[in-house]
């Protein structure tokens, strides 16, 4: 099916760990986008990819590094993981002079 | 950083009543969306607007682009049990790729 494919759903690290979050979308869209989600506060940008070859800083891009590894896969690394990461992380993409994103179905990170 | 603030946090109601929920913000959007999202799932786009004073419908679904520019409007007739999620709306400014998110309205219904 056609989407936003993100993995894993679930993760559990431990304060100091890295990993990576993967997120692969088969539209051929240009854009594409990690937010996270945490109560009471919304979805928070972290990072966002305007075209292959490109990336920038959102609002809360501290503790975060990114690759857009081609034009389908934007991936998300956290280096040394903190509690204060402990959130739902979401990936979005959009075709270029639309307004709608498509969202994956989130990586939910919990970190002890 | 920018946030749009929604009002309100939650709603809880019975099966069959009307729901508005609304969303300001300090600046101007040239675009306003609402998304929705079900438990365990990534938001959904429900309703885009371009224009200030624009009244758009889907389904039950109604919202407005406020005149100011600064606001939006959203408003569910006669609720069902499946309108239960988390609403967000999302503003876009002129000449940038980038959604700002509101904090997020929770409904439940109850039948």
């Amino acid at each position: 099916n056609a989407g936003v494919t993100q993995t894993p759903k679930f993760q559990v690290l431990k304060t100091g760990q890295s990993m990576t979050l993967q997120c692969a979308q088969d539209m051929n869209h240009n854009s594409m986008y990690w937010y996270r989600q945490d109560p009471g506060m919304g979805l928070r940008l972290i990072y966002y990819s305007a075209s292959e070859g490109t990336t920038d800083k959102g609002e809360v891009p501290n503790g975060y590094n990114v690759s857009r590894l081609n034009k389908r896969e934007f991936s998300l690394r956290l280096e040394s993981a903190a509690p204060s990461q402990t959130s739902v992380y979401f990936c979005a993409s959009k075709v270029a002079g639309y307004y709608g994103y498509t969202f994956g179905s989130g990586t939910r990170l919990t970190v002890v | 950083g920018q946030q749009l603030n929604q009002s309100p946090q939650s709603m809880f109601i019975q099966e069959g009543e009307d729901v508005s929920m609304n969303c300001t913000s300090s600046s101007i959007f040239n675009t306003w969306l609402w998304y929705k999202q079900d438990p365990g799932e990534g938001p959904v786009l429900l309703i885009a607007l371009y224009k200030a004073g624009e009244l758009t419908s889907n389904g039950r679904l109604t919202a407005q682009f406020g005149i100011t520019r600064k606001d939006s409007f959203l408003n569910i007739s006669a609720s069902i049990p499946s309108d239960v999620g988390i609403y967000f709306c999302a503003g876009q400014s002129y000449n940038t790729d980038k959604l700002i998110f509101g904090t997020g309205t929770r409904l439940q219904v109850f039948p």
